[in-house]
C-alpha cells in the first residue's frame, strides 16, 4: 500500500469560513508534509512534520495551521484565507523522521481549495 | 539557493517514438533526485528516484540517468503511448538552509499523439 490519502477532494469555502484538510497515510511514513500548488506551476512546500512534531515551516501565514494527531493524520486548519490562497493543496510522506534524505516521497490526489 | 531547470517546457510526439526529457540544477550537492508524472487535475506519481551515488535507474519503458557532477538527469521514455500523456516533474533533495529541501522543476508537459 503507497496510498496517501487526501479529502476532501473539493472545497468552496468563504473568506470567513474555517475549515480543514486532511491526510491520512498507513505505511509507516515518520515525514510528513503539506505543498501548495497554483495552476501551472511546481509544488511549494509549507510545512514538514517529522515524528509528529514541525521541523519546516516554509513562512506560511497564520492563517494556515498544521496539526498533526498521531504519525498516520496531518491536518490543515484553514481560517480567514484570501481568494489568492485558491490552489491545489497536495500532502506527501516520507519513510523515516530523517525529511528527504534518500527516501522516495509519496503524494496524495490533492484538495483543490477555492476561496470565494 | 537550489534551482532546477526543465527543458523543453512542453513536447508533443506522435506514439511509439523515444523521446528524452532533460532536468539540470545548480547545486551539485544533491541527497537524491526523483521523477514525478501529474496527470490534469491529479497528484503527483512518483515514477524513479536516484540516490545521489547511482547512475540510473530503470522502470519499465522508463529510464532515468543522474550526471551529479554536471547537475544533469535525463528521463528516457521508449516507444511512448498516448496514455504517457502527462506533465513530468524533477526534483532534487538536498540540505538547504539548516535543513532539508526539495526544490522541483516547473515540468514538461509531453503529448503523445496517436
Amino acid at each position: 500500500d503507497t496510498e496517501v490519502t487526501q479529502t476532501p477532494k473539493h472545497l468552496v469555502m468563504g473568506m470567513t469560513n474555517k475549515k480543514s484538510l486532511k491526510c491520512e497515510q498507513h505505511m509507516g511514513h515518520r515525514a510528513m508534509y503539506w505543498y501548495k500548488q497554483k495552476a501551472k506551476k511546481p509544488p511549494e512546500l509549507m510545512f514538514v512534520y517529522s515524528y509528529e512534531k514541525l521541523s519546516i515551516n516554509e513562512s506560511v501565514p497564520s492563517r494556515f495551521s498544521p496539526e498533526c494527531p498521531n504519525s498516520s493524520l496531518l491536518n490543515l486548519h484553514l481560517h480567514a484565507l484570501q481568494p489568492e490562497d485558491s490552489a491545489l493543496y497536495l500532502c506527501a510522506s516520507s519513510r523515516g523522521g530523517m525529511v528527504l534524505s534518500g527516501n522516495t516521497i509519496y503524494f496524495g490526489e490533492g484538495s483543490w481549495l477555492t476561496v470565494v | 539557493k537550489q534551482e532546477v531547470t526543465q527543458i523543453p517546457a512542453a513536447l508533443s510526439v506522435p506514439e511509439g517514438e523515444n523521446l528524452v526529457l532533460n532536468c539540470s540544477f545548480t547545486d551539485s550537492a544533491i541527497y537524491n533526485l526523483q521523477w514525478f508524472r501529474q496527470d490534469p487535475g491529479k497528484g503527483l506519481t512518483s515514477l524513479l528516484l536516484i540516490q545521489s551515488s547511482q547512475r540510473e535507474q530503470t522502470s519499465g519503458r522508463l529510464n532515468a540517468s543522474l550526471d551529479k557532477s554536471s547537475g544533469r538527469s535525463t528521463l528516457y521514455i521508449a516507444a511512448s503511448q498516448p496514455g504517457d500523456s502527462a506533465t513530468y516533474l524533477c526534483a532534487v533533495s538536498y540540505s538547504g538552509a539548516g535543513s532539508y529541501q526539495l526544490t522541483f522543476g516547473k515540468g514538461t508537459k509531453l503529448s503523445v499523439i496517436p
